[in-house]
């Protein structure tokens, strides 16, 4: 079964301070992978899309890992802001090209003066 | 438009009542989406369209939920008689071509049935 599991749960941290989520996937064909942050009240906005040739791609304060052999997927902020404060979803696409995405429950960052 | 809209914003209701949700795409976007999303949850996805057809619908949990999309555009998520379960925000996103494509939400409609 496509599954996307993230990790922690929630995360609070300084500003400041670097972070990092962890994204771990079981879909496949492996198309690309997507971190989207979602404020609360709104739609999810993409940060990053990587394919399976890429391995890091950055956003800003945001760099995106992947490591498509152990089908895990990291995401880096650096020097948080309390705008940061959001939930991050690892968002999987198999390659097919009518598979829906496959959605991770997301990780709830909180960014605290 | 600029982005992907929706309409209303939030909607309460009555159990069994009858509802639609609206969404408005970004303009010349062929594929749109409709997920629901649960409280702490991840957006689970529901129905799929490319142009006026529904290319997925697997996500539809009954017979209950029902989407049109009759102009390629917007697109109207139908629920009947519903329940307290469905209560939840539903997003919609769109992108230029297909699922591989990015896509774009909408901000959603929280769904209250009482």
């Amino acid at each position: 079964k496509n599954q996307v599991e993230q990790s922690p749960q929630s995360l609070i941290i300084l500003e400041g301070k670097n972070c990092t989520l962890q994204c771990n996937y079981t879909v496949s064909p492996f198309s690309n992978l997507r971190w989207y942050k979602q404020d609360t009240g709104r739609g999810p906005v993409s940060l990053t899309i990587m394919t399976f040739s890429e391995n890091t791609k950055s956003n800003g304060r945001y760099t995106a890992t992947l490591d498509a052999d152990t089908k895990q997927s990291s995401l880096h902020i650096t020097a948080s802001q309390l705008s940061d404060s959001a939930s991050y979803i690892c968002v999987v696409s198999a390659n097919s090209g009518n598979t829906p995405l496959v959605f991770g429950k997301g990780t709830r960052l909180s960014v605290i003066a | 438009g600029a982005g992907v809209s929706q309409t209303p914003s939030n909607k309460v209701t009555e159990k069994g009542k009858y509802v639609e949700l609206r969404c408005d795409p970004i303009s010349g976007h062929t594929a749109l989406y409709w997920y629901r999303q649960s409280l702490g949850q991840g957006p689970e996805f529901l129905i799929y369209f490319q142009g006026t057809g529904a290319a997925d619908d697997s996500g539809l949990p009954n017979d209950r939920f029902f989407a049109v999309r009759p102009e390629g555009s917007v697109s109207t998520l139908k629920i009947q008689r519903t329940e307290r379960g469905d209560s939840a925000v539903y997003l919609c996103a769109s992108s230029l071509d297909g699922p591989l494509d990015e896509q774009y939400f909408g901000p959603g409609t929280r769904l209250t049935v009482t």
